[in-house]
């Protein structure tokens, strides 16, 4: 079964709006998740690491104002695009540690209009 | 320098044979963790593999086998008995950090398609 979930796997907004992309660790602790944004046909590109409790570590080029990152449970970590433009128009995934293995959420396809 | 390099951007196989994904890797860090994912077109990362790099034996799950080899550092991916269901984009990735890589981010290959033909 799923080790993380992640929610919405779709989501289409206007321009301008924010949208929130949930992902949670099921039955386990996670301390720290990551955030990946994938473009068509290419790799996972690492945005940021969320932190359990403290602010997240974000990639270089990455704007911390537009992508909003909480890690307010153990459990729980939140993407926030605010201001969403049809340029972050993209694949979102998320992951956490689980022991040795990095276990990925279903990944939120994100479409702004 | 690329840290993690997959040379097959496609790979196609026959249905119920065998193929291998190539995968080398690139650090200076002792300890690390290799790992493969699959992901189908619906976008999921599918976990299938993963080989520390002081494991002494090659990792297999299922029909997914890793052969590392460590002083050409490399990490191809087997796959025995190709299915149907097997076409999709396969990634190879490095963590470094922590006993065999139990720290820090997941580095990606560009990533290799499989079309499996039935």
């Amino acid at each position: 079964g799923a080790v993380v979930s992640q929610h919405p796997s779709w989501v289409i907004c206007k321009s301008g709006t924010s949208v929130k992309i949930e992902c949670r660790s099921l039955d386990f602790q996670a301390t720290t998740m990551f955030w990946y944004r994938q473009f068509p046909k290419q790799s996972l590109m690492l945005m940021a690491t969320s932190n359990e409790g403290s602010k997240a570590t974000y990639e270089q080029g990455v704007e911390k104002d537009k992508f909003l990152i909480n890690h307010a449970s153990l459990t729980l970590s939140t993407l926030t695009v605010t201001s969403a433009h049809p340029e972050d128009s993209s694949f979102y995934i998320c992951s956490a540690s689980r022991f040795y293995t990095i276990y990925f959420g279903e990944g939120s396809w994100l479409t702004v209009v | 320098a690329q840290k993690i390099t997959q040379t097959q951007p496609g790979m196609f196989v026959q249905e119920k044979e065998a193929v291998t994904l190539d995968c080398t890797y690139d650090t200076s860090d002792p300890s690390y963790g290799l790992f493969w994912y699959k992901q189908p077109s619906s976008g999921e990362m599918i976990f299938l593999i993963y080989q520390g790099s002081y494991d002494q034996q090659n990792a297999t799950e299922g029909r997914y086998s890793l052969n590392f080899q460590k002083a050409r550092k490399s990490a191809n991916l087997v796959i025995s008995a190709s299915q149907l269901g097997d076409s999709a984009m396969y990634f190879c990735a490095m963590r470094e950090g922590g006993y065999g890589g139990s720290q820090g981010n997941l580095i990606f290959g560009k990533g290799t398609k499989l079309s499996v033909k039935p």
